[in-house]
């Protein structure tokens, strides 16, 4: 699985947009882009996920560069109940014979300001 | 529609002892999974089941042992804890089986345990 980079902290104004970036250079062709967040003390809740094109959901927008090298995570009216911590993972698509589980690294935590 | 239950949320074990931990998921979904998360830390796949009837080693499984009971329920047994499996525990589940296009695949999880050994 190709590896991903995010800022280690962020901060964002309560009401106001959070944009959190994540760089996946090594991305492959087959590759989706997931975004997770775990609020402290809870287990982790699925976001958003895509391959190519923008998504949107009711918890967030995805932006995705052409490229695929890049992706935005976009909260739209942050909440001080969105301070978690953020995870963008890129996973193979039907990689079933290995470990068929999600690799978390670091993650942004992510922290809404009053 | 609980989603994923864990059980207990909190346990406390002396360093030789067993124990299991308990996972149900209620939305019908083939797959289910352990992790752990240590402080710090992201989560590390302990186990996974992709079906009803079959189990695979994650990438930590020294120490653990699972049984996938029936589609619902997959737990997690400690035969001799040690003190390096103070963790958090985390069960997850996905509607896919092993083979289908991960893409397609969201996991779900539970609210996790916490278990320490002294």
């Amino acid at each position: 699985d190709a590896k991903t980079t995010q800022p280690p902290s962020m901060d964002c104004a309560e009401g106001r947009a959070a944009n959190l970036p994540c760089n996946h250079s090594t991305i492959s062709g087959n590759e989706y882009v997931y975004w997770y967040r775990q609020i402290h003390s809870q287990g982790p809740q699925y976001i958003i996920h895509g391959l190519k094109n923008n998504e949107t959901n009711e918890m967030a927008s995805l932006i995705i560069t052409e490229d695929r090298k890049s992706s935005t995570l976009i909260l739209p009216h942050a909440t001080l109940r969105d301070t978690a911590v953020y995870y963008c993972i890129v996973r193979v698509e039907g990689s079933g014979g290995g470990a068929d589980g999600l690799t978390f690294g670091k993650g942004t935590h992510l922290i809404i300001q009053p | 529609n609980a989603g994923v239950t864990q059980t207990p949320k909190f346990q406390v074990l002396k360093t030789g002892q067993s124990m299991t931990l308990q996972c149900a998921q209620d939305m019908n979904h083939n797959s289910m999974y352990w992790y752990r998360q240590d402080p710090g830390m992201g989560l590390r796949l302990i186990y996974y089941s992709a079906s009803e009837g079959t189990t695979d080693k994650g990438e930590v499984p020294n120490g653990y042992n699972v049984s996938r009971l029936n589609k619902r329920e997959f737990s997690l047994r400690l035969e001799s804890a040690a003190p390096s499996q103070t963790s958090v525990y985390f069960c997850a589940s996905s509607e896919g089986t092993s083979g289908r296009a991960w893409g397609t695949d969201t996991q779900y999880f539970g609210p996790g345990t916490r278990l320490t050994v002294l």
